[in-house]
């Protein structure tokens, strides 16, 4: 157990739907990190809070966007879902950005 | 940008060592991590190495040349339970966001 807690654990949804996933941290962590993982492109990552400011983007689609709350919880929110967007996605978490992440259990989100 | 180059898929034997090899290109060094994942869980962490050299820790020891754009990691003793994917992950220059290589799946068979 690392410590990260994702919810929901499994989500399935419907093409041009709107889904929100939760991440919490590890305690004392302030580094947030969203990835996601399909079978064909690996652990891709997408975003980074750190204490509740955008911190760095990467493959982030415009349909897909994050925030990270005053209590350092993050949610990441997707929009319009295409059978694409099928994924296990990951938060990780870290005392800074420098450090090993922690990785919660992922949502994984089936898009039908 | 970067690029990270590592073995799709190895197979070894219980009781055995294996060498996982990760080649990288990057404009700019801020260290190599190694990550495991069982599949459908979570990636969890192993080693980070920023100084060139050997690491280890217990059965796993990871090295690094940075000069090379080369690491590796050593796993000894395999057991069933080492079976996994395992990531090579190398932060882009200037950033401290890794990026994940596409993994190396690990079969030890009995």
């Amino acid at each position: 157990d690392s410590g990260v807690t994702q919810t929901p654990k499994h989500l399935i949804t419907a093409t041009g739907q709107r889904v929100t996933l939760r991440c919490s941290p590890r305690s004392g962590d302030l580094s947030v990190y969203w990835y996601q993982q399909s079978l064909d492109q690996g652990l891709q990552f997408l975003i980074q809070y750190y204490n509740g400011e955008e911190r760095a983007k990467g493959n982030i689609l415009e349909r897909f966007s994050a925030q990270q709350f005053p209590d350092l919880h993050s949610e990441l929110n997707l929009s319009s879902l295409e059978l694409g967007d099928s994924a296990l996605y990951f938060c990780a978490s870290s005392v800074v950005e420098h450090n090993e992440q922690f990785f919660g259990p992922g949502t994984r989100l089936t898009v039908l | 940008g970067q690029n990270i180059d590592q073995p799709t898929e190895m197979t070894a034997t219980e009781g055995a060592i294996v060498q996982i090899n990760c080649t990288y290109q990057t404009s700019g060094f801020n260290g190599l991590f190694w990550y495991q994942q069982h599949a459908g869980e979570a990636p969890t962490f192993l080693s980070y190495n920023v100084l060139d050299g050997l690491e280890e820790k217990g059965r796993f020891s990871s090295f690094l040349s940075r000069s090379k754009g080369y690491s590796y990691l050593l796993l000894k003793e395999l057991q069933m339970k080492d079976s996994a994917s395992y990531l090579c992950a190398v932060p882009s220059g200037g950033s401290y966001i890794p990026t994940f290589g596409r993994g190396t799946s690990l079969i030890v068979h009995p």
